[in-house]
């Protein structure tokens, strides 16, 4: 597996604002994606961060509302933009390992 | 229809008893699949995979794999308190895609 430290933890934030989420990975990883995870629901794909090139999104998201960032292969962000109270939600930052998919911490957002 | 589906619980189990969850998938092109357990307020970790049809053990978990019949199943034999979780399933073609989750309680 890997060391996934994602930041921040949780935050607040008021309706309009935007907010960037950091992952960093302590060894190089290929495939890193983000998920979403709304209050009491399973994991929602919001993309696939590819280093070095455009984000690929799934159905339903896209890159002016969540734009992606992949400078390198340990380090990847994710901004959660114009926010309003149906994006609160719990992100997660996550890497494919030998066919295996391991998760970060999750950053708990509350929009108000 | 979700294209894998959980029994949504919450399913509650005496410690010591055997706890058994349930999921199905409708990608037949699945050939990966994973059991994730989530404490409230974190995020998922993996427990189990399985890729090939039959069991597999480890420790008091074990995951059985139908692809026949599109199953998989993950007992917890001797369930603990610290069993109390939501279970997430997970099957693979291209991308991975979760069930909802079974919330499990492990009565004391």
């Amino acid at each position: 597996s890997a060391v996934i430290s994602q930041k921040p933890s949780r935050d607040i934030c008021q309706r309009g604002t935007s907010l960037t989420i950091q992952c960093q990975v302590d060894s190089q990883v290929t495939m890193m994606f983000w998920y979403r995870q709304q209050p009491g629901q399973s994991l929602t794909l919001i993309a696939t961060a590819n280093q070095g090139s455009e984000a690929t999104y799934e159905s339903g998201f896209v890159i002016d509302k969540f734009p992606i960032s992949r400078p390198n292969l340990t380090f990847s962000t994710l901004t959660v933009s114009n926010m309003s109270p149906e994006d609160s939600s719990i992100y997660l930052c996550s890497v494919l390992i030998d066919e295996k998919l391991f998760f970060g911490s999750g950053t708990q957002l509350s929009v108000l | 229809q979700k294209e894998v589906e959980q029994n949504s619980g919450p399913l509650s189990v005496p410690e010591g008893a055997i706890a058994s969850l349930n999921c199905t998938y409708s990608d037949r092109g699945s050939q990966s699949f994973f059991w994730y357990r989530q404490y409230s307020g974190k995020s998922p970790e993996l427990i189990m995979s399985i890729y090939s049809n039959g069991d597999k053990e480890d420790g008091r978990f074990t995951a059985q794999l139908n692809k026949a019949s599109q199953y998989v199943s993950l007992l917890i034999r001797d369930s603990q308190p610290s069993d109390s979780a939501t279970y997430l399933c997970a099957a693979r073609d291209y991308k991975l895609s979760f069930g909802a989750g079974t919330t499990v309680t492990v009565r004391a």
